[in-house]
């Protein structure tokens, strides 16, 4: 079945632990990206990665880390989380930028 | 980057009734633009996309204009059923000066009244 996972799917967290939300897809995309969603700011572009070791900056890449090792796999990282990165997380991909985009499920994180 | 603007930000209708939510954009380059349907609790899916070499597409109950010298498109949904009552998104993509990414409008909460 072609899908795009997220793990974990729920995560509370503290201040200033490290923490890493995983993500892959099954579909040979070469487009991936990650998203977060806040009531009233819709869905906001954290990074994206256009293919194995490419990645950039969306609108709010501030206070997070990604990499593209292998094609499959878009990890996100937050070194030091802060209460403001409390969010609902989306990983994404697409064949290329003007393609249909395919959700994981979400990632809810909330830092205390 | 592109700036994205959509509204109106709630919208209810009644059941059988249309409902149109527009979305402008600032790119004049962009070229591709989807709409994404998020059900509560759910993901964003696509619903229907439209490329600027056209004008209009449809798929049932739903279509997308779109008008490149005003840049702004819209999405109509035509007979709406309580089924319909979600947000929807609307996006455009930037690409050019280093950047390839896309931009979400920030959503519109559409309620059906049965």
């Amino acid at each position: 079945e072609a899908q795009v996972t997220q793990n974990p799917r729920y995560l509370i967290t503290v201040t200033g632990k490290k923490l890493t939300v995983t993500c892959s897809q099954n579909m040979n995309h070469e487009y991936m990206s990650w998203y977060r969603q806040d009531p009233g700011l819709g869905l906001r572009q954290i990074y994206y990665s256009m293919n194995v070791e490419v990645t950039d900056k969306g609108d709010v890449p501030e206070g997070y880390k990604v990499s593209r090792k292998e094609k499959r796999n878009f990890p996100l990282i937050l070194e030091s989380p802060s209460p403001n990165q409390t969010s609902l997380y989306f990983c994404a991909s697409s064949f290329d930028l003007g393609d249909t985009q395919y959700f994981g499920p979400g990632t809810r994180l909330t830092v205390l | 980057g592109e700036n994205v603007e959509q509204h109106p930000s709630t919208l209810s209708v009644q059941e059988g009734d249309s409902a149109v939510i527009k979305c402008t954009y600032s790119d004049s380059a962009s070229n591709y633009f989807p709409w994404y349907k998020q059900e509560l609790g759910k993901r964003p899916q696509l619903i229907i996309d439209i490329r600027s070499n056209v004008g209009e597409k449809k798929d049932q109950r739903i279509a997308v204009t779109l008008n490149k010298t005003a840049k702004h498109f819209s999405l109509h949904i035509t007979e709406t059923q309580p089924e319909d009552s979600a947000v929807y998104f609307c996006a455009a993509p930037v690409s050019g000066a280093g950047s390839y990414q896309l931009t979400f409008g920030k959503g519109t909460k559409l309620s059906v009244i049965p």
